[in-house]
């Protein structure tokens, strides 16, 4: 295991429901990140957090809205999705948000979400 | 514009043969470039990190080299195995940036016994 844990592994949510996404890290890091892995495309970056404050918000639509509580649990909430959103939500922590050699990124198993 | 294309796009070799897999990348300045594994349903796992200055890196039976003059980074699998299944990113990292990772689309690979 890599340290990032994520629930639940699976939702499956329609498209007026609300619902959160959670993400827990046991490594002492202080960024905290979600990502979008949509099939045969690569990771999109959505949300960056340094010490619980958004630094990094990748033009994403407001019906995902991130929350860090402390700086070991960051939160994505979800509301009135659409089916496009259907994909898999990787969280990921590092030491700090700056991508240098020695700051790798540790990335939880993800969460499949299927809107219908 | 920061790309990061990796070929092929899938892949299905034998166990125990050989395969390699490629990256090429527009990304500058360039800091460092990160293979990751990444199995079916799970979050990607780093293999091995290079920067500009390493151009070859080994992780038991992955090895990966790196020619940052034109850009181009591949993975070595040496004698494949069935948990080899998997896909593979390519990831550089810009030094210009506050330290956004750029992601190439992946290689799936398939290992067949």
């Amino acid at each position: 295991e890599t340290g990032v844990t994520q629930t639940p592994r699976h939702l499956v949510m329609g498209m007026t429901n609300k619902k959160s996404l959670k993400c827990e890290q046991h490594l002492g890091h202080n960024a905290m990140y979600w990502y979008k892995q949509s099939a045969k495309k690569p990771l999109e970056l959505m949300f960056v957090y340094n010490f619980k404050e958004q630094t990094e918000n990748n033009s994403v639509p407001s019906r995902f809205s991130p929350e860090c509580p402390n700086s070991s649990h960051l939160f994505l909430h979800l509301h009135t999705l659409q089916p496009e959103d259907s994909a898999l939500y990787l969280c990921a922590s590092s030491q700090d948000p700056s991508g240098g050699t020695y700051n790798e990124q540790f990335f939880g198993p993800g969460t499949r979400l299927t809107v219908l | 514009k920061n790309q990061v294309e990796q070929s092929p796009q899938s892949l299905i070799i034998l166990e125990g043969k050989n395969c390699t897999l490629q990256c090429n990348y527009t990304v500058s300045p360039f800091s460092n470039l990160r293979w990751y594994k990444q199995d079916t349903g799970r979050g990607p796992v780093s293999l091995t990190i290079m920067t500009f200055s390493e151009n070859t890196k080994s992780n038991g039976r992955y090895t990966a080299t790196l020619d940052a003059d034109t850009k181009q980074s591949s993975l070595h699998i040496t004698a494949s195995q069935l948990s080899d299944s998997a896909s593979y990113i390519c990831v550089v990292s810009s030094s210009g940036n506050t330290g956004k990772l750029i992601f190439g689309q992946g290689t799936t690979l398939q290992v067949k016994p």
